[in-house]
């Protein structure tokens, strides 16, 4: 019951910017988005989640389209410990189900 | 600080016996509990989830059960295991409202 799209995979050269987008067109007003990732043969990783506002923590930055139908998650300086699979998710605030897509897999090249 | 204790690592089972996986959660109370499965080079599949002791809501028509003896304890459960039970099974907590969810290490069970 995904309800987020995302490219399958994406590269990105080390110390560059990773821009990872993610589409969530039926976002409800109360579905917050959230960004995991997965190194191989590990548990998912909280990244970062939003509402409306932008956000930055000191992993990464959350930045949300005006409409909401869709979101980047932008890691500021890739490195080769950031190739992962990266997962998008909407989850409204109340609801306790958090459903995962396929996400993208990030790989970062020297 | 919260932290979510999930064994085994590993298990390797013959088809037909039973399972019980574990996962326990410290540093917190009341927390929405779930377990999850991934198969090989796939997304993770929610299972079950809980909001509270003795309360299980399933995803999926499957082999498998879950249960929820103590606050932070969660427990997933087959009486006979099947070769498509193969997978990467992982367990996660979350607070309540809009808090994300926090991963266990998994267990990788094989079926023979």
């Amino acid at each position: 019951d995904a309800k987020t799209t995302q490219p399958p995979s994406m590269d990105c050269a080390e110390g560059r910017a990773a821009n990872l987008p993610c589409n969530h067109s039926t976002i409800s007003g109360n579905e917050y988005v959230y960004w995991y990732r997965q190194i191989h043969s590990q548990g998912p990783q909280y990244i970062i989640h939003g509402l409306k506002n932008n956000e930055t923590n000191e992993m990464a930055s959350l930045i949300i389209t005006e409409d909401r139908k869709s979101s980047t998650l932008i890691l500021p300086h890739a490195t080769l410990r950031d190739t992962a699979v990266y997962y998008c998710i909407v989850r409204p605030a109340t609801g306790n189900q958090f459903y995962f897509g396929t996400g993208t897999s990030l790989t970062v090249i020297p | 600080s919260q932290t979510i204790h999930q064994w085994p690592a590993t298990l390797v089972q013959p088809v037909g016996s039973p399972l019980s996986l574990e996962c326990t959660v410290e540093g917190t109370s009341n927390p929405n509990l779930y377990w999850y499965r991934q198969a090989a080079g796939r997304g993770l599949q929610l299972l079950f989830y809980s909001v509270g002791i003795g309360q299980i809501s399933s995803e999926v028509p499957q082999n498998l059960s879950a249960s929820r003896p103590q606050d932070r304890q969660f427990i997933l459960s087959s009486k006979k295991l099947l070769l498509s039970d193969s997978g990467f099974y992982l367990c996660a907590w979350a607070g309540q409202r809009d808090q994300p969810q926090h991963f266990g290490d998994g267990t990788r069970l094989s079926i023979l």
